[in-house]
């Protein structure tokens, strides 16, 4: 089983300023099947970035996933007020249909 | 616009049962994968059970496996948890999540609060 472990657990950060938030798995996960979501106070989490890379559909370029094998990165570049929210990152299997959450990064205003 | 509501939440005892609804709008209901996700409030996201399009197959969270049981209706736009010999621990906020073709978790529900306790 694949244990995914993110790190900081918090980060305090100011607007205008860029995060950096890892994800490591515990063995080598094929990019295409790592994504990253945000979820605000109340509400349901959003999905951001699929196959490691990819935005989702109304996703601003400011955010951005990369990385391969056991190490991935979403970095929020320009942080807006909105932006400050806790961020998981998964991976996923379609067979059988698995879904693996890391612990989440909580962003917040400094 | 993809819509996923969820039903059948409650108080309910400790060794008893209760079965969550989720009704899907918006999308090829029978072309995607589908989840439940679940969330103690104030804690992180854990994932319970997962069906394929088809209904199989299917996969359960350790914590899970053998008291719950996830299952679909393709003709109904339908999605089912069936939770057995509940316990404190699975108090929670339960999320109906919808898949991508890849794979990958893109819509989610509101959640409907399950809260087991005497």
């Amino acid at each position: 089983e694949i244990v995914l472990t993110q790190s900081p657990g918090t980060l305090s950060l100011s607007p205008g300023e860029t995060a950096t938030l890892s994800c490591r798995a515990s063995q080598s996960v094929s990019s295409t099947y790592l994504a990253w979501c945000q979820q605000k106070p109340g509400q349901a989490p959003r999905l951001l970035i699929y196959g490691a890379s990819r935005r989702a559909t109304g996703i601003p370029d400011r955010f951005s996933g990369s990385g391969s094998g056991t190490d991935f990165t979403l970095t929020i570049s320009r942080l807006e007020p909105e932006d400050f929210a806790v961020y998981y990152c998964q991976q996923y299997g379609s067979s059988p249909p698995r879904v693996t959450f890391g612990q989440g990064t909580r962003l917040e205003i400094k | 616009e993809v819509q996923l509501v969820e039903s059948g939440g409650g108080l309910v005892q400790p060794g008893r049962s209760l079965r969550l609804s989720c009704a899907a709008s918006g999308f090829t209901f029978d072309n995607f994968a589908m989840h439940w996700v679940r969330q103690v409030p104030g804690k992180g996201l854990e994932w319970v059970s997962g069906i394929s399009w088809s209904s199989s197959p299917i996969a359960y969270a350790d914590s899970v496996k053998g008291r719950f049981t996830i299952s679909r209706d393709n003709a109904k736009n339908s999605l089912y948890l069936q939770m057995n010999s509940l316990r404190a621990e699975d108090t929670a906020l339960y999320y109906c999540a919808k898949c991508s073709a890849y794979g990958n978790i893109d819509y989610w529900g509101q959640g409907t609060l399950v809260t087991v306790s005497s």
